[in-house]
This record gives C-alpha cells, structure tokens and sequence, in this order.
C-alpha cells in the first residue's frame, strides 16, 4: 500500500505552546488527507478533513482556531495545536486518499492509508 | 452515517482461522465496508473492502451477507503478529468521504 508519514513521532511541550505535526504522503499524491484523535484504549475521533488548495472542514466540536490545519500541497498537510494544554494530550494520526476519475467525470475514492501517528504530551 | 458495531475482545488460538463479526445494519446501498486494524501505537493498517460481493486478498477474506447488514472478516491462520484492534468501517460516499471509526474488536491471538 501507499506509505505516509508523520513527522515527529513523538513530541513534548510546555503548555501554552504551539506544536506542528506534518503529514506527509510519500508515494501518491493526496487530494484529501485526514486529521484524527486517538485517546489511550479508545478508538480515533476524527478531527478534521482537508483538501488540496481549500479549507479544512472541521467535525462538530473540535475547534479550527485551536486546531489550524494547512493542505498546501499534495503530498503534505500540517496540523497546528496552538496554546497546547495537558489536555491536548493525545496521539494525533493522520491518514491520505486520493480519487480516481471515471467516465462521465465520476469519481472513485480510494482507501485512507495511515500515518504511524504522532504521541503528543503537554506539561 | 451509518455506524458499526463489533464485539469488544475475541481470542483465537495460533494457526486456526479468525473471524471477526460486524454489524452495520444502516448501511446505505452504495456504501462500502471496509477493514482496517491497529497495532498497539501505531497508525491503522488498511486490510481489505467491499461493496457487496465477498472479497480476498493477501492478508484475509472478507465475507458480505447479501442483504449487507453485517460481514466478517476472516484470517485464515492467525499468527501472533495478527494481535491487534480490529476497525470495520463503512465510508461515507458523499461530501468528504470520511471514515466513522467504531469500538473495533481488539483479537488477542494465543500461543
């Protein structure tokens, strides 16, 4: 399958500050990539979608001023967790897709591949 | 969006098959269900999908009922590398295409 990374695996900061993780789809370029949450031993909270060139939208009550995603091109979306606090404490992932285009201009969107996630910590 | 729902732990014995149930009884027709699972702390890991008919692949066998309430996934011999959480999701196939992520079952393989 298509590989993605992320970059940095692991990160800790002190609170009050901004953290970027980057996410990077290194074989195919990435019309929409994905931004989830993942708390220990429960399942990923989608966070946020976003598409090349336009703005994210963001799933119902997470916050886009606290949460800045950039998708500026294919292969690399940022996620910004700004004023970071113990609560931000969490593995954030992110996964990439892309679309193939039928006749008649279809579309057929392809499976998310993953990130190996990035662990956050906020002192 | 329809959801899923998945037994919350299952145990299989090293070499004998997997099968891992879900049920997504709201499935609308043109929604696929796809597997995913994930390896403790790592990013999940694409299995296999389906719209209707049963599908095989490399790694396992996904079977679809015909009236596409529910499907299984089977491993055919599971290794103690197969331990992980199991995600069976059905994709949104319209607006953003997202994904809604269930409880998953999490399959602990024994030696």
């Amino acid at each position: 399958g298509a590989v993605v990374s992320q970059h940095p695996s692991w990160v800790i900061c002190k609170s009050g500050t901004s953290v970027k993780i980057e996410c990077r789809s290194l074989d195919f370029q990435a019309t929409t990539m994905f931004w989830y949450r993942q708390f220990p031993k429960q399942s990923l909270m989608l966070m946020a979608t976003s598409n090349e060139g336009s703005k994210a939208t963001y799933e119902q009550g997470v916050e886009k001023d606290k949460f800045l995603i950039n998708h500026a091109s294919l292969t690399l979306s940022t996620l910004t967790v700004t004023s970071a606090h113990p609560e931000d404490s969490s593995f954030y992932i992110c996964s990439a897709s892309s679309f193939s285009s039928g006749t008649s201009g279809s579309r057929t969107y392809n499976e998310q591949f993953f990130g190996p996630g990035t662990r956050l910590t906020v002192l | 969006d329809a959801k899923t729902t998945q037994p919350t732990s299952m145990d299989c014995a090293e070499g004998r098959a997997a099968n891992l149930p879900c049920n997504h009884s709201t499935i609308s027709g043109n929604e696929y269900v796809y597997w995913y699972r994930q390896i403790h702390s790592q990013g999940p890991q694409y299995i296999i999908h389906g719209l209707k008919n049963n599908e095989t692949n490399e790694m396992a066998s996904l079977i679809i009922t015909e009236d596409r309430k529910s499907s299984t996934l089977i491993l055919p011999h599971a290794t103690l590398r197969d331990t992980a959480v199991y995600y069976c999701i059905v994709r949104v196939v319209s607006g953003t295409y997202k994904y809604i992520f269930g409880t998953g079952t999490r399959l602990k393989v024994l030696a």
